[in-house]
């Protein structure tokens, strides 16, 4: 079965820190992968996705995330957080089936931000 | 434009008691997917409904169950629930039946004491 694995469950960083969040997925043929951002209070956003092309996907509020094939890795970074990145990010992945609206999640990272 | 609404946003029952919650999708999508996030887990996919249908179904007991109307919106029940039930119950809707993006409700608390 597909899975998703989160390596942080809590990071916590100072403004202006660099940011990287490592996720991993079990599936090795065709994927379609997906970053999605809970700020506090708040629903479950679509941060960047990942179907095709150049590796390199670039998402809103400065974030991009890198897709290795090699290594089953779809990381998420950020050259310079903010306290308004304090969030939970999820890293999840098109389940089996033709349709997105099957996604495999990974458990969570917590993000806090210090101003 | 309205977003995904849910409705209760929070309830609380006991255990072997039954529980329906409601889902309007986003205005102009048709498909309609539920997912069941228990504390500290991130969503799990329960099914997706799409053209009144049930289409793709994760792995859930048959006590879950769901409809979708004929205007979109879907409701998620819950039969003989148990203590392992309470989680946040998240509704998102997408376009056609391989959803495109999908967006995500803010869920339904629902605790079973």
């Amino acid at each position: 079965a597909q899975s998703v694995s989160q390596h942080n469950h809590h990071v916590i960083l100072s403004e202006a820190a660099s940011l990287e969040l490592g996720c991993n997925y079990s599936y090795g043929g065709t994927v379609n992968l997906f970053w999605y951002v809970q700020y506090p209070g708040q629903h479950l956003q679509l941060l960047l996705k990942y179907f095709s092309g150049d590796p390199l996907v670039k998402g809103i509020k400065g974030f991009e995330a890198e897709f290795i094939k090699s290594k089953f890795s779809f990381n998420l970074r950020k050259p310079s957080v903010q306290w308004s990145d304090t969030a939970e990010y999820f890293c999840a992945v098109k389940g089996y089936g033709g349709s997105q609206g099957n996604l495999i999640f990974g458990k969570g990272t917590k993000l806090s931000v210090k101003p | 434009d309205a977003g995904v609404t849910q409705s209760p946003t929070h309830l609380i029952k006991t255990r072997g008691q039954q529980v329906t919650l409601r889902c309007s999708p986003k205005s102009g999508h048709d498909t309609v997917s539920w997912y069941q996030q228990a504390l500290g887990q991130g969503p799990q996919f329960i099914f997706q409904y799409y053209e009144e249908e049930e289409r793709q179904r994760g792995n859930f007991p048959d006590r879950f169950s769901g409809h979708q109307f004929p205007n979109y919106s879907s409701e998620l029940n819950v039969n003989a629930l148990l203590l392992g039930d309470s989680a946040l119950y998240l509704c998102a809707s997408g376009t056609g039946e391989a959803a495109g993006e999908l967006f995500f409700g803010e869920g339904s608390r629902l605790t079973v004491l």
